[in-house]
């Protein structure tokens, strides 16, 4: 029972533009939600989170979308740039463990 | 505070041995989570602490897996009789206590993980 779905395993885009990653989920318990950056051989790295009680999050480039209706939550980064070439996770979670994406790995193409 | 560390990076060991990996979570951060990692998944959970209680295992913590957190600070993950299927990366997390869903909520905080390799 997959209860975070990334249904894209890969994304490309080109330096500067809009990277849009996708995630859905099932569980409507959720109290959180979370994006995690994951370069190779290193532990996962917080992004951004949006509460279940908002739509919207925005931090810097990165804005995280909820919609609560379609369960289905979507992280935007504009401008996009090389460095953001990574695996991007989905998470959701409550007041206990979070539950994770297969992950969607991004390459920005200079 | 250096973030959550843990110890060993790498581990190759045979198969039908044990192997002891430790966390040192983020001193004020009162829950500790243990996840494994394999190639093409995301992290799956396995077990957490709150201080030194366990509160939650998965399904995946076999009774070959124990953690211990004695003290509420540092953990322990042991697995005993390795085999082949234990090879992953496991990974430890560290957080403080949700609260209040009004607020923001900056995640979990991860370590770089154990790369165990049973051969």
């Amino acid at each position: 029972d997959q209860q975070v779905k990334q249904n894209s395993p890969s994304l490309s885009v080109q330096e500067g533009r809009i990277s849009i990653l996708n995630c859905d989920y099932t569980n409507s318990m959720f109290d959180y939600f979370l994006w995690y950056k994951k370069y190779p051989a290193e532990g996962p790295t917080f992004l951004i989170s949006i509460s279940s009680i908002k739509d919207k999050n925005e931090d810097g480039r990165f804005t995280v979308f909820l919609n609560k209706s379609a369960k289905h939550l979507s992280l935007h980064i504009v401008p996009s740039q090389p460095g953001d070439s990574a695996v991007y996770f989905c998470a959701g979670g409550s007041q206990g463990n979070l539950i994770f994406g297969k992950g969607t790995k991004l390459s920005v193409k200079p | 505070d250096t973030g959550v560390s843990q110890n060993p990076r790498h581990k190759i060991t045979k198969r039908g041995q044990n192997v002891t990996f430790r966390c040192d979570p983020i001193s004020e951060h009162n829950r500790l989570y243990w996840y494994r990692q394999t190639l093409g998944q995301g992290p799956e959970f396995l077990t957490y602490f709150q201080n030194e209680a366990q509160l939650e295992k998965s399904r995946l913590l076999s009774d070959r897996f124990s953690a211990e957190r004695p003290k509420g600070s540092f953990s322990t993950l042991e697995i005993q009789r390795t085999e082949q299927g234990d090879s992953a990366m496991y990974l430890c997390a560290s957080s403080p206590r949700l609260r209040d869903r009004r607020k923001p909520f900056y995640g979990y905080t991860f370590g770089s993980g154990t790369r165990l390799t049973v051969v």
